[in-house]
């Protein structure tokens, strides 16, 4: 079946602007999760949510980053005033339950180039 | 906090030999995971590690762990170049939710 998909793959953006971010988990899976992964690191968690709502938000690294997932399926990430350290690939992924007791599937991911 | 960090973080070996690449962890765990990492591209699901002894084989890879010590292995058998990729230990623990915590990765080449 259809794995977690992602886009855009690749956005380049400016200093200073907004851009969204977009993840369609894999159909049925009521966690969804995101992480960033700089160069040569592992992912860093971000946020997980259960259903519509944030469980856990925590990683976040300030408020220029927010996520939202209405209907509890696709989520978007967006972030506000963009600056260069946030240049990143950014990593959905979802899972049949919260990741404690299932496998988390990850998606191809967006590459993001804040210039 | 829980840090998990792995070692080596470079690792060039030659086709046909073993080794191993090992992950530590700083607190008790609920589940480890393995993943393999192809440049540019996401993170593939390889191993789930629930319980201390545990372990899995997939080929010519074998991962185990032991809670007790706080250490997860992969084991590679007489590699070849289609294992080149970088792996990566994750573990989840109740208390910190559904996040899944990552080592640094091992990167891995094998030479023809």
């Amino acid at each position: 079946g259809a794995g977690v998909s992602q886009t855009p793959s690749n956005k380049v953006t400016e200093k200073g602007k907004y851009v969204e971010l977009r993840c369609d988990p894999i159909s049925g899976h009521t966690a969804l999760y995101w992480y960033r992964q700089s160069l040569g690191q592992g992912p860093e968690f971000l946020i997980y949510f259960q259903g519509t709502g944030a469980a856990d938000d925590s990683g976040l690294p300030n408020d220029r980053f927010f996520a939202v997932r209405p209907e509890g399926s696709v989520s978007t990430l967006k972030i506000q005033r963009t600056e260069r350290g946030d240049s990143a690939v950014y990593l959905c992924a979802s899972s049949l339950g919260p990741a404690s007791q299932e496998t988390q599937y990850f998606g191809p991911g967006t590459r993001l180039l804040v210039l | 906090e829980l840090k998990v960090e792995q070692n080596p973080l470079f690792l060039s070996m030659q086709e046909g030999k073993n080794y191993t690449i090992y992950c530590n962890y700083s607190t008790t765990s609920d589940r480890l995971y393995w993943y393999r990492q192809d440049p540019g591209k996401s993170l593939e699901s390889l191993f789930v590690l629930l319980s201390n002894g545990a372990v899995k084989q997939e080929g010519r890879l074998m991962a185990s762990l032991d809670t007790k010590a706080r250490l997860s292995t992969l084991h590679i058998t007489a590699a070849v170049h289609d294992l080149s990729a970088t792996y990566f230990c994750a573990v989840t623990l109740r208390t910190s939710g559904s996040r899944l915590t990552f080592g640094e990765g091992t990167q891995l080449t094998v030479n023809p």
